[in-house]
């Protein structure tokens, strides 16, 4: 079974610095994709980044950006210019990328414990 | 521009007690999934859904049943209320083709006492 690792349970930054959240998980799987999702606490789940394992580049969205080494199972989130507004749980998600006969299939999300991000102003 | 809608937001059941968490969708999705939320766990799947009708257990099934009748909604079925089921629920649907990518309804917390 797929497990996904977030090694560090809180994570702080000053207001316009950067912060990497780390993000590890096990698979024997070659295609996947990988998630981070931030839960502010207003408890909606919001997708911030994806990843397709098969693209080497790294995903980025505006100031958030990832550094994927597959080889390590490595899938770390970095925060630019921090702002008050990113506080929230991130939780790093997997999700094997499967194909059946019908063109796709449902494919379950593995999440992690989630890191708690306090920004200071 | 509704997304996924859950209810209740909030409840408090006493043990023993049943009742039925609610989730619609209005996307046209044909996944929709059932998690909890506890500390420290992250969130884990309990049922999930790929069509009408077609229903499937997830990680932690136990003491919930669900059924699709009808591709929009979605609803979770707590059978006898246990306090190890006080959490924080999560519905998702996502299309079927493409990257998959789920979208989440704003949870219901849920306390047994």
């Amino acid at each position: 079974a797929q497990t996904v690792t977030q090694s560090q349970p809180e994570m702080s930054v000053q207001e316009a610095e950067t912060v990497t959240l780390s993000c590890t998980y096990d698979t024997s799987e070659s295609d996947y994709y990988l998630f981070w999702y931030k839960q502010p606490p207003s408890r909606q789940m919001i997708l911030v980044i994806r990843q397709e394992a098969y693209k080497q580049q790294n995903a980025t969205e505006n100031r958030f950006s990832v550094n994927f080494q597959k080889a390590a199972k490595s899938f770390s989130l970095k925060i630019s210019d921090s702002q008050l507004g990113d506080a929230a749980m991130y939780f790093c998600a997997y999700r094997d990328f499967l194909i059946n006969a019908g063109g796709t299939s449902y494919g379950k999300l593995t999440f992690g414990q989630g890191t708690i991000l306090t920004v200071h102003p | 521009n509704a997304g996924v809608t859950q209810t209740p937001k909030f409840q408090v059941l006493k043990t023993g007690q049943s009742m039925t968490l609610q989730c619609a969708q209005d996307m046209n999705h044909e996944y929709m999934s059932w998690y909890r939320q506890d500390p420290g766990m992250g969130l884990r799947l309990i049922h999930y859904s790929v069509g009408a009708g077609i229903t499937d257990q997830g990680e932690v099934p136990n003491g919930y049943n669900v059924s699709r009748s009808t591709t929009e909604d979605f609803p979770l079925r707590l059978l006898s209320a246990a306090p190890s089921q006080t959490s924080v629920y999560f519905c998702a649907s996502s299309p079927r083709q493409g990257s998959n990518i789920q979208y989440f309804g704003a949870g219901t917390r849920l306390s047994v006492l």
